[in-house]
């Protein structure tokens, strides 16, 4: 079965503001955790990562957050722009191989 | 663009043809990966190549018959389908092994079976 999940189907915020985007895991295995972005017409995109030896990670405009005591994963995006409008899917490795497992994905929105 | 590109963007096809679906990636990588996109569906993983070889098959029905002649490449070969199967078909890439689990997609396939 499914071990990632998104809270959350669809999120709507205006532009400028900061949106939060999150996801529970329910392997305590797992040690490395991915968001990818997904705009209509093309392939999931990678954004950020982090491994499970971290708590936070930053990157242009985003930053990801893992609480490994209660299994949930976090992507803040700050400043949401009208192109970051896209499904976002949270995803982990558990097993040490090369495999993901992806959550269903979350629909962000971001209006003018 | 990522470095993974997949021909042909779009296809339709009736439930007795045959037709496969190409990938290739230019990032000299080792592993590739074959997944399902449906609606309101996580992706479903099929299958997985590392160094050319199959290590990985998801509980996938023979009517999908994955071929993998280098680490470059990757096909997915189609017969006899049915209209369940009309998804959006992705094709990944990847270092391989623990070094690094980020995978790099192509743009994908939308199958349409009839």
């Amino acid at each position: 079965g499914e071990s990632v999940g998104l809270h959350l189907p669809t999120l709507s915020v205006q532009e400028g503001d900061n949106s939060i985007i999150n996801c529970a895991y329910s392997n305590s295995a797992s040690d490395y955790f991915i968001w990818y972005k997904q705009e209509s017409g093309k392939g999931p995109q990678f954004i950020i990562d982090i491994r499970s030896n971290m708590d936070k990670r930053q990157g242009q405009r985003v930053t990801v957050l893992l609480n490994k005591t209660v299994k949930h994963l976090s992507l803040q995006i700050a400043a949401t722009q009208p192109g970051d409008s896209a499904v976002y899917f949270c995803a982990e490795n558990n097993d040490g191989s090369e495999k993901l497992v992806f959550g269903k994905g979350m629909k962000l929105t971001v209006n003018p | 663009e990522t470095g993974v590109t997949q021909t042909p963007r779009h296809l339709v096809m009736g439930m007795t043809n045959k037709k496969s679906l190409k990938c290739e990636q230019h990032l000299g990588h080792n592993a590739m990966y074959w997944y399902k996109q449906s609606a309101k569906k996580p992706l479903e993983l099929m299958f997985v190549y590392n160094f050319k070889e199959q290590t990985e098959n998801n509980s996938v029905p023979s009517r999908f018959s994955p071929e993998c002649p280098n680490s470059s490449h990757l096909f997915l070969h189609l017969h006899t389908l049915q209209p369940e199967d009309s998804a959006l078909y992705l094709c990944a890439s990847s270092l391989g092994g623990a070094a690094s689990y980020e995978q790099y997609f192509g743009p994908g396939t939308r199958l349409t079976v009839t």
